[in-house]
């Protein structure tokens, strides 16, 4: 199956500063990106939709100030948390959108960036 | 608004038992159904994709079945391996769009 890579698979930054997250889908081109948070014991939730070559577009309650969004190429998308607080340290995944065979989709998931803020 | 619910949220079995894992969707509009799986602090796999003209997909010791009209799918283990331990996840795309709504998980503990 097709691969997405994240990188770094975990973070420790201090409160006010910004970390990058990258996502990458290695063997396919990806017009589509996903990005989710997944707090302790609870589901994925959807934050935004990255597009190559468009602006992202952000789930209701996510800041697009706070998390920003780059979508560069058809194989890689950037999630960068800015002033980064305590309450910001999550497990973020992206997904990669794939297109199949008739026409319909199927999203690959990365390994996860475990992110904590001190 | 899509709402998946999966049930049972927690589950332990003996090591080769066979077990059935059930996921339930609102809104039956549907292009496919996915079922992953993730290990602790780890990402998600993509197990099943199931289109929404098919009735049940299967991988290995892995089936897994949809039923739109009811909004069901259940997905089925057999032979039940410790290396199964996992949360499994079932999935939908939004109403209209591609975007997934998942439920909570089961998360499945086998016993040797």
């Amino acid at each position: 199956g097709a691969v997405v890579s994240q990188h770094p698979s975990w973070v420790i930054c201090k409160s006010g500063t910004s970390v990058k997250i990258e996502c990458r889908s290695l063997d396919f081109q990806a017009t589509t990106m996903f990005w989710y948070r997944q707090f302790p014991k609870q589901s994925l939730m959807l934050m935004a939709t990255s597009n190559e070559g468009s602006k992202a577009t952000y789930e209701q309650g996510v800041e697009k100030d706070k998390f920003l969004i780059n979508h560069a190429s058809l194989t890689l998308s950037t999630l960068t948390v800015t002033s980064a607080h305590p309450e910001d340290s999550s497990f973020y995944i992206c997904s990669a959108r794939d297109l199949l065979a008739g026409g319909t989709y199927e999203q690959y998931f990365g390994p996860g960036t475990r992110l904590t803020v001190t | 608004k899509q709402e998946v619910t999966q049930i049972p949220a927690a589950l332990s079995v003996p090591e080769g038992e066979n077990l059935v894992l059930n996921c339930s969707f609102t809104d039956s509009a549907i292009y496919n159904l996915q079922w992953f799986r993730q290990d602790p602090g780890k990402g998600l796999t993509s197990l099943l994709l199931i289109q929404s003209s098919q009735r049940e997909q299967t991988s290995g010791r892995l089936n897994a079945s949809l039923d739109k009209s009811s909004g069901r799918s259940t997905l089925y283990i057999a032979a039940s391996q410790p290396g199964d331990s996992a949360t499994y996840l079932c999935a939908v795309p939004g109403a209209g769009s591609y975007q997934l709504t998942f439920g909570k998980g089961t998360k499945l503990s086998v016993i040797p």
